[in-house]
Formats: C-alpha cells, sequence, structure tokens
C-alpha cells in the first residue's frame, strides 16, 4: 500500500521559506504523480503543485513564483519549497499522489503556522 | 481557474437520512469530478471519481451523479461514520480546484 509522510517544521517567520518533505513507501515516486496541497483554517483546500514520474513539474499559477517542488529518488522522497512566506501561508500543507489523474493517497498532513 | 461552488456548507441529518451535496463548476467540466470525506485530523479520502465512480472500498450508499457543470454527491441511510466533511475537486482542467466543503452533523 502506498502510504506518505509530511515532516517539516511547524513554524515559519514570514519572509522566510517554508520547506518540507514528503517520505513515499510501498511505491516509487518513479511512478505518477506527486503533489502538495493545502487546507487553511476555514476549510479551503488549494492544490499547489506536482512532480511528475519524470521529474517535471507544474504549479499552480497563484504560486508559480514562490513555489519549488523537487524530488530524491534514491531515497523515494520529493520536496515542497515555498518562499516568501505571509501569514496567508498558514495551514495545514498535505503530500499527495495522483494515480488516474485523482488525488487517492495523502498523507496525514502537517500544520504550518507562518508567524514572528 | 474553475470554481467550484459547493452547497451547503454544513448540513445536519438523523441516522437513516439521505443527504445530498451539490457542487457547480464555473465550465464545464466533462464528469471529471471526485468527491472526498475527510474526518478531523485525517487525510483526506477519496470515495468517488469520474461523478459516479466508487472507489474500492466506499460503501454503495455514496453516490454521486452530474454532468456539465452541476454535479451532486448523496448519502443513502447516513450512518454515525459518516459525520465528516466532504469536498468536491474538479480535475479537468489545472489548476485542480476544490470546492469550499460540506460540513455534516448529526441532528
Amino acid at each position: 500500500e502506498v502510504q506518505l509522510q509530511e515532516s517539516g517544521p511547524g513554524l515559519v517567520k514570514p519572509s522566510q521559506s517554508l520547506s518540507l518533505t514528503c517520505s513515499v513507501t510501498g511505491y516509487s515516486i518513479t511512478s505518477n504523480y506527486w503533489g502538495w496541497i493545502r487546507k487553511f483554517p476555514g476549510n479551503k483546500m488549494e492544490w499547489m503543485g506536482y512532480i511528475s514520474y519524470s521529474g517535471s513539474t507544474s504549479y499552480n499559477p497563484s504560486l508559480k513564483s514562490r513555489i519549488s517542488i523537487t524530488r530524491d529518488t534514491s531515497k523515494n522522497q520529493f520536496f515542497l519549497q515555498l518562499n516568501s512566506v505571509t501569514t496567508e501561508d498558514t495551514a495545514t500543507y498535505y503530500c499527495a499522489s495522483s494515480f488516474r489523474r485523482v488525488w487517492v493517497y495523502w498523507g496525514q498532513g502537517v500544520m504550518v503556522t507562518v508567524s514572528s | 481557474d474553475i470554481q467550484m461552488t459547493q452547497s451547503p456548507p454544513s448540513l445536519s441529518a438523523s441516522l437513516g437520512d439521505k443527504v445530498t451535496i451539490t457542487c457547480q463548476a464555473s465550465q464545464n467540466i466533462n464528469k471529471y469530478i471526485a468527491w472526498y470525506q475527510q474526518k478531523p485530523g485525517k487525510a483526506p479520502r477519496l470515495l468517488i471519481r469520474y461523478t459516479s465512480t466508487l472507489e474500492s472500498g466506499t460503501p454503495s450508499r455514496f453516490s454521486g451523479s452530474g454532468s456539465g457543470r452541476d454535479y451532486s454527491f448523496s448519502i443513502s441511510n447516513v450512518e454515525s461514520e459518516d459525520i465528516a466533511s466532504y469536498y468536491c475537486l474538479q480535475y479537468d482542467n489545472l489548476p485542480w480546484t476544490f470546492g469550499g466543503g460540506t460540513k455534516l452533523e448529526l441532528k
């Protein structure tokens, strides 16, 4: 079974970068698509971007200038970096895997607060 | 971006009721809509894809329908384990976009 687990700091200061890791077991990240989705306080959900089996990426245009998704295939991990964060980036961040275009498997999520 | 308008934001039901949630897209999404269930502190769980295709393990009391811009998701015979929030997701066009969610509570 595919399992995903997010890790990273729960508190980030404004203007700094948010960096998260998603560790995947049970499936190789060199297949399918692997993405990041966040849920804001108030429950709005936003797809942030993905990295494909080949390493290509696609990002939500709302974040395009601030986001980077990369991977380490040797560790079966992929990463999120979001630059110049503000308090509006406070959210629970999920990593997920897409099978046939739908986000099927999700991590448990990590809550990230942006605050000084 | 395609906007997904989900309603109602909250819903109160008794055990055994049938409840329906709707999502309207800002444009035709060609049936590429999925429905998720999320319980507090848990990851979203995919219940239905492509409007009405139940995922493995999704109970048959869940169903979906619709076409074009208008879609619905129903739970017949609500059970206590169904108390959760539900979200629609359109995956016809990037960026994928979610509805605002519906919180199902027990009456």
